[in-house]
């Protein structure tokens, strides 16, 4: 079947940058998510890319994507405190239709 | 409000009872899905529906029962109740590529 690896957990210290990588399996999936959860709320999308691009940058947010080894990272510049969440990655592969396939998600912990 | 509702926020109910988890849209999605959260298992799919009065089994569907008699309501029953499906549910709805909207969630607890 289908799955999505993350690591668990990642520390970084107030305003350095932060790079949370996935690896995914279905080289067909069309479009690959980043979501964030907040502590007691739901998920929010962050962020996703189309397949047939490489890179795609949101103000302090840039994936990047390799396709080639099904690898997918969220780097997250100047990070603050209030980034600090468990940050999801998603595909959706093509035969799964509106279905998406999520990571089990990163912690990220900010320290000041 | 315009968004994803869920209700109850928090419920408490005990082993064998019926309890119904409650899911409102107000964007007309076609998609609606319903996860649980669990430590260590992250989001698991229960069910999904790809329109009114179309629904499909998830990952762990055992135990639940939906329905969508209407495009925006989503329900998720637990028929009888077990210390198992204490958990984290969430509701979400999707239309194209833009990925899920998910609501706030409801902690459920069985005693």
């Amino acid at each position: 079947g289908e799955d999505v690896e993350q690591s668990l957990f990642l520390s970084v210290r107030e305003g350095d940058s932060s790079v949370i990588n996935c690896t995914y399996t279905d080289s067909s999936s069309t479009y690959l998510y980043w979501y964030k959860q907040e502590p007691g709320a739901g998920l929010q999308l962050l962020t996703y890319i189309f397949s047939n691009m490489d890179m795609k940058q949101d103000q302090r947010l840039t994936v990047l994507l390799n396709k080639k080894d099904k690898h997918l990272s969220l780097r997250i510049a100047d990070t603050q405190t209030g980034d600090s969440a468990i940050y999801f990655c998603a595909e959706r592969p093509r035969e799964y239709g509106n279905k998406l396939v999520f990571g089990a998600g990163t912690i990220l912990r900010v320290k000041s | 409000d315009a968004g994803i509702t869920q209700s109850p926020r928090y419920k408490i109910t005990e082993t064998g009872r019926q309890v119904t988890l409650m899911c409102h849209q107000t964007w007309s999605h076609s998609y609606m899905f319903w996860y649980r959260q669990d430590l260590g298992h992250g989001l698991r799919l229960i069910y999904y529906s790809a329109a009114a009065d179309i629904t499909d089994k998830g990952e762990v569907p055992d135990g639940y029962v939906v329905s969508r008699s209407k495009t925006e309501n989503f329900p998720l029953t637990l028929e009888s109740a077990t210390r198992s499906q204490t958990s984290v549910y969430f509701c979400a709805s999707s239309e194209g590529s833009r990925g899920y909207t998910f609501g706030s969630g409801t902690r459920l607890t069985v005693v």
